[in-house]
């Protein structure tokens, strides 16, 4: 089946620094989407980008669609104790699709 | 203003019984999602259901699991015969008109099947 590969799979900063992770695909995406889960809780959404080059922001949250429509970025600036979670990709592969791809999650440790 | 509602939270199975788990979509949502996470991984798409009818249930193991979304009433996973491979956490989502960007997803139904 459809695959997203995300990594790291897991990062150990300190408090203040910035953070990047991505996502790449064998397959075009029509949608892609970034989500935080916290321990025992569902995903919440954090950003959603529906076109190849769109580059937006939410706060300290920067994320990208790729040009190719195969691969995603998400930047965090100037992290907080807060940001620690796991973090997916989720592509949605046809325009018509209702389900998801999910990664398999990037999970961020932060240290004081 | 609620949102998706699972429970229970926790459910403890023994090896042959069956699981139920609950749904309850935000208000004036009329699409429900349902996907499993095994630890350590990604959520995997399961079944997509609006009131009253199945849309999409590639994700669904072909034995053992149905889901249903009926007229009244909250929409139910169940799971016949559980099995160890069963034990993961089940995410419900619900949206208002089946666009992906308006899922929103419940806390989840954490099963163990011992």
């Amino acid at each position: 089946g459809q695959q997203l590969n995300q990594s790291p799979q897991s990062m150990f900063i300190q408090e203040g620094e910035d953070v990047s992770m991505n996502c790449t695909s064998s397959s075009i995406f029509n949608t892609w989407l970034w989500y935080k889960q916290d321990p025992g809780e569902g995903p919440v959404l954090l950003i959603a980008l529906y076109k190849a080059g769109e580059l937006t922001s939410n706060g300290r949250l920067t994320a990208q669609f790729g040009i190719t429509r195969k691969d995603s970025f998400l930047n965090i600036s100037a992290s907080i104790p807060s940001d620690v979670g796991i973090y997916f990709c989720a592509g949605q592969l046809d325009q018509g699709a209702q389900k998801l791809v999910f990664g398999q999650g990037t999970r961020l440790t932060i240290n004081p | 203003n609620a949102g998706v509602m699972q429970n229970p939270r926790h459910l403890v199975r023994r090896r042959g019984q069956e699981a139920r788990l609950r749904c309850s979509p935000m208000k004036g949502h009329s699409h429900v999602y349902w996907y499993r996470q095994l630890p350590e991984e990604g959520l995997k798409f399961m079944v997509y259901l609006q009131k009253e009818n199945i849309i999409d249930e590639s994700g669904m193991p072909k034995e053992r699991f149905s889901a249903e979304f009926p007229k009244e009433g909250p929409s139910i996973l169940r799971i016949q015969q559980v099995v160890r491979g069963d034990s993961a956490a089940y995410f419900c989502a619900s949206s208002p008109s089946g666009v992906t960007f308006g899922y929103t997803f419940g806390s989840g139904t954490r099963l163990t099947v011992v």
